[in-house]
């Protein structure tokens, strides 16, 4: 049973580039979260898709936005990069209408702008 | 909105002892999940342990065992007999228990625990 899988591992942008960051979530996970932790920090909530459509949002900038793909993996696209935005990316997955909605994360994509 | 807090940034244990790591919390609902996470160096987000908010026992899995005190807001994470593949950093989250409207995870900044040959 396959886990949570992202892509790329590394990535390395230039200031004002654009970038897309992909998950797959869990095997019969339906629900995708992403999270940006930079250095030093706990992971912050950027959105949630869930049946194709931003279901939530945390308090991040009109330059990240998302998709969810029929087969549930989602992207992560940011745009106008800037310096800040270098950090480690998680993507975590759960199943909408369980207990707990336990999330499972995947190894994230680290991001570097320089 | 809610918040939660680690105050120690840094631990250290000796194997095979035991270690607790503090967590506070703040909300004003009933209803909400507690976690504790662990992250290694290799990134990735592990959960370790799960607590309900309605439930009164503490929770336990193996060696990992929680003292949940709902009135102080206090979620403690305590690792018995701890084992170098215990080091990593840890991290206290929370998550509104509204029934899947709100499933984003709150967390703590963190403490990073070294374990001691």
């Amino acid at each position: 049973d396959a886990g949570v899988t992202q892509s790329p591992t590394h990535l390395i942008k230039t200031r004002g580039q654009q970038v897309t960051l992909r998950c797959s979530p869990k095997s019969g996970h339906d629900t995708v979260s992403w999270y940006q932790q930079a250095l030093g920090q706990g992971p912050q909530f950027i959105f949630q898709y869930y049946e194709e459509e931003e279901r939530q949002r945390g308090n991040f900038p009109d330059r990240f936005s998302g998709h969810q793909f029929p087969n549930y993996s989602s992207e992560l696209n940011v745009n106008a990069l800037l310096l800040g935005d270098s950090a480690l990316y998680l993507c975590a997955s759960s199943l909408t209408g369980t207990h707990s909605y336990e999330q499972y994360f995947g190894p994230g994509t680290r991001l570097t702008v320089t | 909105a809610q918040t939660v807090t680690q105050s120690q940034p840094e631990m250290s244990v000796q194997e095979a002892e035991t270690v607790t790591l503090s967590c506070t919390y703040d909300t004003s609902e009933s209803d909400y999940y507690l976690f504790w996470y662990k992250q290694p160096p290799s990134r990735q987000m592990i959960l370790v342990i799960r607590q309900e908010a309605y439930k009164q026992q503490n929770a336990t899995e193996n060696r990992f065992s929680v003292n949940f005190q709902k009135a102080a807001k206090s979620f403690s994470l305590k690792i018995s007999d701890s084992q170098l593949g215990d080091a990593a950093m840890y991290f206290c989250a929370y998550r509104s228990g509204d029934g899947g409207a709100t499933n984003k995870l709150i967390f703590g900044t963190g403490t990073l625990l070294a374990v001691q040959p």
